[in-house]
């Protein structure tokens, strides 16, 4: 069936330095992907997404990179702060329409450690 | 902020009871999402509304039903409460066209069924 699992439950890291935070889809008809970040207490928030007919996307301080061959999708963050502290889920629309109609992913734990 | 509100944020009801969770979305979305975070199911997908019109069903159970008024806000109904129902309920919406798949969440509602 449908999945989207992320390898690592919690990722710990030195503030400073760069994260990356790995996610494995099933779905090859996804034509979505979309990284969230859900604070303590949030709801989750949108941080970028990539379409399928890219490789690699970048926005301020991150950085998604998809690889379709292996279905394997990463956010990288740049200089990670303490602000970066939080859950990040992936999720997928799942087939080809453009919806909010979401998989999402378990959810990496992102620890910085000052 | 992501301009999507949702009440009440705390909720507790017991078994066999019926509550209505609210949602406002976001000044000019139509389509409105509702999403059920639990520990054990992570993110899930419950249902899509368009402008008034049910759009999408996902893992939603028969006792809980939701509706989209004239005025864009929606409201999720959960009956017969039991145990197992206590989560987070997030609503989220949309903009239309190219990035109809970015939904907004709000901050959520903590149900607690006692």
């Amino acid at each position: 069936g449908e999945s989207v699992g992320l390898h690592l439950p919690t990722l710990s890291v030195q503030e400073g330095d760069n994260s990356i935070i790995n996610c494995a889809y099933s779905n090859s008809a996804s034509d979505y992907f979309i990284w969230y970040k859900q604070e303590s207490g949030k709801g989750p928030q949108f941080i970028i997404d990539i379409r399928s007919n890219m490789d690699k996307r970048q926005g301020q301080r991150v950085t998604v990179l998809l690889n379709k061959t292996v279905k394997h999708l990463s956010l990288q963050i740049a200089a990670t702060q303490p602000g970066d502290s939080a859950v990040y889920f992936c999720a997928e629309n799942g087939d080809s329409s453009n919806t909010g109609k979401l998989i999402f992913g378990q959810g990496t734990t992102l620890q910085v450690k000052p | 902020d992501s301009g999507v509100t949702q009440t009440p944020k705390h909720l507790i009801t017991a078994t066999g009871q019926r509550v209505t969770l609210r949602c406002s979305p976001r000044s000019g979305d139509l389509s409105v999402y509702w999403y059920q975070q639990s520990l054990d199911q992570g993110l899930q997908f419950l249902i899509h509304y368009y402008n008034g019109e049910e759009r999408a069903k996902g893992n939603i159970l028969e006792r809980f039903s939701a509706q989209q008024f004239p005025d864009l806000h929606s409201e999720l109904n959960l009956s017969s409460l039991e145990l197992g129902d206590s989560a987070l309920y997030f609503c989220a919406s949309s903009p239309q066209g190219d990035r109809a798949h970015t939904i907004y969440f709000g901050e959520g509602s903590w149900l607690t069924v006692v």
